[in-house]
């Protein structure tokens, strides 16, 4: 069974800062990974799928990368509407969730 | 534009069943597989399984087999997902989405209703 492990679990970053976010599976899901971000009281939204691929109307400060085991996503200037909990999702297989990380204010 | 808007909280007795309903609107309904996923309060994102809205196929996780139901009524587009025999730890926000790609195999979820909140209390 395949585990996703998300770290750090909080980021405390500065708005403006780069922000670096990591995922890492178990065994091998190629490529088929997707990052979501959800702030309190609202549905996961998808930013990230095809571990690399921008999902429609997300800025380009969210970019993916990776394969096989390890992803990062990364927020490249953190704005303030940035502040949330971002999740991976492996598809290799059945769909599994990593346990988020949160990004906070610094 | 596309859009998923479920139905309100529940509050439920251990033991008891609750069905909980997802409207599609802003795309062929039975086009696209519905997922459930839940989200257990101040924890993570947990995968129940999912229904074809074209054929009524279902497959859901492990963990949910025997005792989750999804189905779907094509005439209002609209999915449901119940789940009986509730505990106290089922508690959590029960979100209907879409599956992305229509032609893929690819399960990732593009679209998600607004949550459903299910207090399992008695």
């Amino acid at each position: 069974e395949i585990v996703m492990t998300q770290s750090p679990a909080t980021l405390s970053v500065s708005p403006g800062e780069r922000a670096t976010l990591s995922c890492r599976a178990s065994q091998s899901v190629s490529s088929n990974l997707a990052w979501y971000q959800q702030k309190p009281g609202q549905a996961p939204r998808l930013l990230i799928y095809g571990a690399s691929t921008r999902a429609t109307g997300i800025p380009a400060r969210f970019s993916g990368s990776g394969s096989g085991t390890e992803f990062t996503l990364t927020i490249s200037s953190l704005q303030s509407e940035d502040f949330a909990v971002y999740y991976c999702q492996q598809y290799n297989n059945w769909p599994l969730f990593g346990q988020g990380t949160k990004v906070e204010i610094k | 534009q596309v859009q998923l808007v479920q139905s309100g909280a529940e509050v439920k007795k251990p033991g008891a069943s609750v069905k909980v309903s997802c409207k599609a609107s802003g795309y062929t309904f039975t086009g696209y597989y519905m997922h459930w996923v839940r989200q257990a309060p101040g924890q993570g994102l947990e995968w129940m399984g999912w229904i074809n809205p074209n054929s009524g196929g279902t497959n859901y996780a492990q963990k949910f087999q025997g005792w989750v139901t999804m189905t779907r009524d094509t005439s209002i587009s609209t999915a449901y997902m119940e789940l009986s025999r509730l505990r106290s730890d089922d508690t959590a926000v029960y979100y209907c989405a879409r599956k992305g790609p229509q032609y893929s195999s690819s399960v990732y979820f593009d679209y998600w209703g607004q949550g459903t909140l299910v207090t399992v209390s008695s």
